[in-house]
């Protein structure tokens, strides 16, 4: 069946350092793509889709290409902020099923030091 | 918009109890969805809803889980004869269905420990 793959964690980084969280999938058709934030205490929210090859989500200063050929949605960020401590989760839309249901990756969290 | 809201935030209860959760989805979102959340993973997806209909259900979940939206609206999930196996964070989601790739909005969860 369909599944994410992410990069494990924690990720610790200073503060302005650049971040890359890696994800990849596999899916039988042509999935939708989104990463998914859980900030502390909080419910997980969208944080950026693509919808197809070669489309750029971006949203907060983060950005994830969606990358056919090397089934990639790989998270990015120039300067990350200690606001961006949270839970990461790469996730896709099953479109095989009648519940376009997303399929999650286990999550990686990062950690800003100040 | 009030967002999607759960109840109750923590349970606690001893193996062979059974339990039931509740969601209200946001008023005007027709599909709702259940995961649930296990420390370290990812959500996985155990049911959903169209309107009042359930018409999808995972391989994870077995006879003793049952949920129901009986008007469409509100939703409620039932654990019979708990394990420790089902303590996780059981999270609920909704979304609208005329939109392609639409995103889900999730409640907060609830998190039960079975002792």
């Amino acid at each position: 069946g369909d599944s994410v793959t992410q990069m494990e964690g924690p990720v610790t980084l200073s503060e302005e350092a650049f971040l890359t969280i890696n994800c990849t999938y596999t899916a039988t058709g042509y999935p939708s793509l989104f990463w998914y934030v859980q900030y502390p205490g909080e419910g997980l929210q969208l944080l950026l889709k693509a919808t197809k090859a070669d489309d750029k989500g971006s949203n907060k200063g983060f950005e994830a290409t969606y990358r056919k050929e090397t089934t990639s949605f790989h998270l990015e960020k120039g300067s990350v902020q200690v606001s961006d401590s949270a839970v990461y989760f790469c996730a896709l839309s099953d479109r095989d099923s009648s519940a376009s249901k997303i399929i999650f990756g286990s999550g990686t969290r990062l950690s800003i030091r100040p | 918009d009030t967002g999607v809201s759960q109840d109750p935030r923590h349970k606690i209860t001893k193996r062979g109890q059974n339990v039931t959760f509740r969601c209200d989805p946001i008023s005007e979102h027709n599909r709702l969805y259940w995961y649930r959340q296990t420390l370290g993973q990812g959500p996985e997806f155990l049911t959903y809803f169209q309107n009042e209909a359930q018409l999808e259900k995972s391989r994870l979940l077995s006879n003793r889980f049952s949920a129901e939206r009986p008007k469409g609206s509100f939703s409620t999930l039932e654990i019979q004869r708990t394990e420790q196996g089902d303590s996780a964070m059981y999270l609920c989601a909704s979304s609208l269905s005329d939109r392609p790739n639409e995103k889900l909005f999730f409640g907060s969860g609830t998190q039960l420990s079975v002792l």
